[in-house]
């Protein structure tokens, strides 16, 4: 049972453009919800997260949107960068604080020069 | 600052053998997250310390798995009579009190073979 889905495996994206990475979860427990970068043979990396009374964190280039209603999730990157390209990871907890993260499968952005 | 460290970061077994991975996770952490990754998937919760207690063992797939930290520090993960299913990325995270985000170190490759 996915608990928590990424259902485009990949996605390219033109320099410049505006990147827009999905999420959805089924368990109406989660409401901590975090993004993590992955580049090959390294750890995820933390970029954004969001708790579940906001709809909306901003940080920089990354923004999170939260859908409770949906129980939807995206990150927006913009503009997006090369250096961008990479595995990214929706994940969430029950909690927030010291509870377990369920992660997606995670998304292949390719950001085109 | 010093992020969290994994050793080593590449392991290859011989089926049957035992193995013995290490996290140091970064200083004053008080949780500790274990998780596995296979490839393709996102990474997946085996267990939880905070401090020494381990508090959430429920993700280890079988009794040839086994976790300890026992001085709230540094973190081994042992697997005995490794199997070929246990080839994946082991990934350690740790987390200050009070977080709700978790910092990777870079992983341990094992291959069972």
């Amino acid at each position: 049972d996915q608990q928590v889905k990424q259902n485009s495996p990949s996605l390219s994206v033109q320099e410049g453009r505006i990147s827009i990475l999905n999420c959805d979860y089924t368990n109406s427990m989660f409401d901590y919800f975090l993004w993590y970068k992955k580049y090959p043979a390294e750890g995820p990396t933390f970029l954004i997260s969001i708790s579940s009374i906001k709809d909306k964190n901003e940080d920089g280039r990354f923004t999170v949107f939260l859908n409770k209603s949906a129980k939807h999730l995206s990150l927006h990157i913009v503009p997006s960068q090369p250096g961008d390209s990479a595995v990214y990871f929706c994940a969430a907890s029950r909690s927030f604080g010291n509870e377990k993260l369920t992660f997606g499968t995670g998304t292949r952005l390719t950001i085109i020069p | 600052g010093a992020g969290v460290s994994q050793s080593p970061r590449y392991k290859v077994a011989k089926r049957g053998q035992d193995v013995a991975l290490r996290c140091d996770p970064i200083s004053g952490h008080v949780s500790l997250f274990w998780y596995q990754q296979a490839l393709g998937q996102g990474p997946e919760f085996l267990t939880y310390f905070q401090n020494e207690a381990q508090l959430d063992k429920s993700g280890l797939p079988s009794d040839r798995f086994f976790a300890e930290r026992p001085e709230g520090s540094v973190s081994t993960l042992k697997i005995q009579r490794t199997q070929q299913e246990d080839s994946a990325v082991y990934l350690c995270a740790s987390s200050p009190a009070g977080s709700g985000t978790q910092y990777f170190g870079p992983g341990t490759r094992l291959l069972v073979l």
